[in-house]
């Protein structure tokens, strides 16, 4: 029973660098999510999709893009990575019905330096 | 702006103690409450959620108690155990909005052999 699975789960970057992380569902889960976890802030929603080929702005948007081209799988990308966005991102998905349904991935950490 | 704020920051408790880790919320149209578990190098699990209809759920060792009026909710931990050394987060959603979570800053629970 995967779940939701990240990948990679970690990696370092160099400052302007460009990465993408690759978030995947077997639950047949509608919408999905991307989360970024820092100390003392809790997590903070970065993007989300509410279905296939659909893609909206979190709380934290800036520097981030993503896609879902397929339903199952949820991208987000750093098109130049800056030290700032050093955090422990989390993927997660839910059913329709409601916010009891929602799964989180394992987490990718990523370091920009 | 933190829309749910979270205390304490970190709570240290002896085995067979009480633990309790509070949340305000500012927005009143959010309807689902949650509380999640966080182990280390894992992501968050729901751990137990309240809706606004009820002021207290309980569910083994662990009960929210839930103040609509003043905009408050709380987890407590009767019995607590070593295991359940983790860090808690409660957060907030509206059904209506695609199930985003908004979340606490997060609360590292020790509890003391």
């Amino acid at each position: 029973n995967a779940g939701v699975t990240q990948t990679p789960k970690f990696r370092v970057l160099k400052t302007g660098q460009s990465m993408t992380l690759l978030c995947a569902q077997d639950m047949n889960h509608e919408y999905m999510y991307w989360y970024r976890q820092d100390p003392g802030m809790g997590l903070r929603l970065i993007h989300y999709s509410v279905g296939e080929g659909t893609t909206a702005k979190g709380e934290v948007p800036d520097g981030y893009n993503v896609s879902r081209l397929k339903k199952q799988n949820f991208l987000l990308g750093l098109e130049s990575a800056a030290p700032s966005q050093t955090s422990v991102y989390f993927c997660a998905s839910s059913s329709w019905t409601g916010a009891n349904t929602i799964y989180f991935g394992e987490g990718s950490w990523l370091t920009v330096v | 702006q933190q829309q749910v704020k979270q205390s304490p920051q970190s709570l240290i408790v002896q085995k067979g103690g009480i633990s309790i880790i509070n949340c305000a919320y500012e927005n009143t149209a959010f309807d689902y409450f949650p509380w999640y578990q966080q182990f280390p190098g894992k992501g968050p699990a729901l751990l137990i959620a309240i809706r606004p209809d009820v002021s207290e759920k309980k569910e083994g060792r662990f009960t929210i108690s839930f103040n609509k009026s003043a905009k408050q909710f709380s987890l407590h931990i009767m019995d607590s155990q070593p295991g359940d050394s983790a860090t808690y987060f409660c957060a907030a959603s509206k059904e209506t909005s695609g199930s985003r979570l908004t979340f606490g800053e997060g609360t590292q629970l020790t509890v003391n052999p």
